[in-house]
């Protein structure tokens, strides 16, 4: 299957600094990436959908100042999670789904699991 | 936001013994997937299932989708220690994807 691959694995900085956390297409193009959050024994929460070269659709109560989502090429997508605090604290994941596709499988990356001090 | 139920939340079984897990949506989807998420890992795609009805298999997996293409159930045949993880349904509301809040499953050897 595809290979979506996502790091940093783990992050752990001081509140007030940003991160950035990269997801990529190694050997397929993403028109679409989907970021997700999931806190400790919870589902995974849609975060914003990336559409290449246009901007991020963000969901209900995500602020887009704060979770900066930039998808510039087929195969990148990446987030930054700025002045992060310690309640953003958590496990994000990106997914991803292949041209012109509305359905079929999505191909999740590693996860990355952010912790802020 | 989320507006896909899963029941049960938690599920212990023995080994060898059943396990089901149900898919509610408040909406009529267009498709639905499944997904199994290891402790400490990322979501897998395990199945899509698009038409009224639908029933398939993998193995001792059987997956189906409600008639009015609203709820879905996976069912495990004879779980094993493997099966452990917590399994997710999913489905699309226009571009964006959404999962269900989740069913973990803990098999007991």
């Amino acid at each position: 299957g595809a290979v979506v691959s996502q790091h940093p694995s783990w992050v752990i900085c001081k509140s007030g600094t940003s991160v950035k956390i990269e997801c990529r297409s190694l050997d397929f193009q993403a028109t679409t990436m989907f970021w997700y959050r999931q806190f400790p024994k919870q589902s995974l929460m849609l975060m914003a959908t990336s559409n290449e070269g246009s901007k991020a659709t963000y969901e209900q109560g995500v602020e887009k100042d704060k979770f900066l989502i930039n998808h510039a090429s087929l195969t990148l997508s990446t987030l930054t999670v700025t002045s992060a605090h310690p309640e953003d604290s958590s496990f994000y994941i990106c997914s991803a789904r292949t041209r012109g596709m509305n359905t079929g499988e999505l191909f999740f990356g590693e996860g990355s699991r952010l912790t802020v001090l | 936001g989320q507006q896909v139920m899963q029941i049960p939340q938690y599920q212990h079984v023995q080994e060898g013994e059943d396990f089901t897990t149900y898919c509610n949506s408040s909406t009529t989807l267009s498709n639905i997937q499944w997904y199994k998420q290891r402790p400490g890992g990322h979501p897998v795609f395990l199945i899509q299932l698009v038409k009224s009805g639908e029933v398939k298999k993998q193995k001792r997996l059987t997956f189906q989708f409600g008639e009015a293409k609203k709820n879905s159930s996976l069912h495990i045949t004879a779980t094993q220690t493997t099966d452990v993880g917590t399994y997710f349904c999913a489905g699309p509301r226009g571009n964006q994807f959404y999962f269900g809040t989740g069913t973990s499953l803990t098999v007991i050897p």
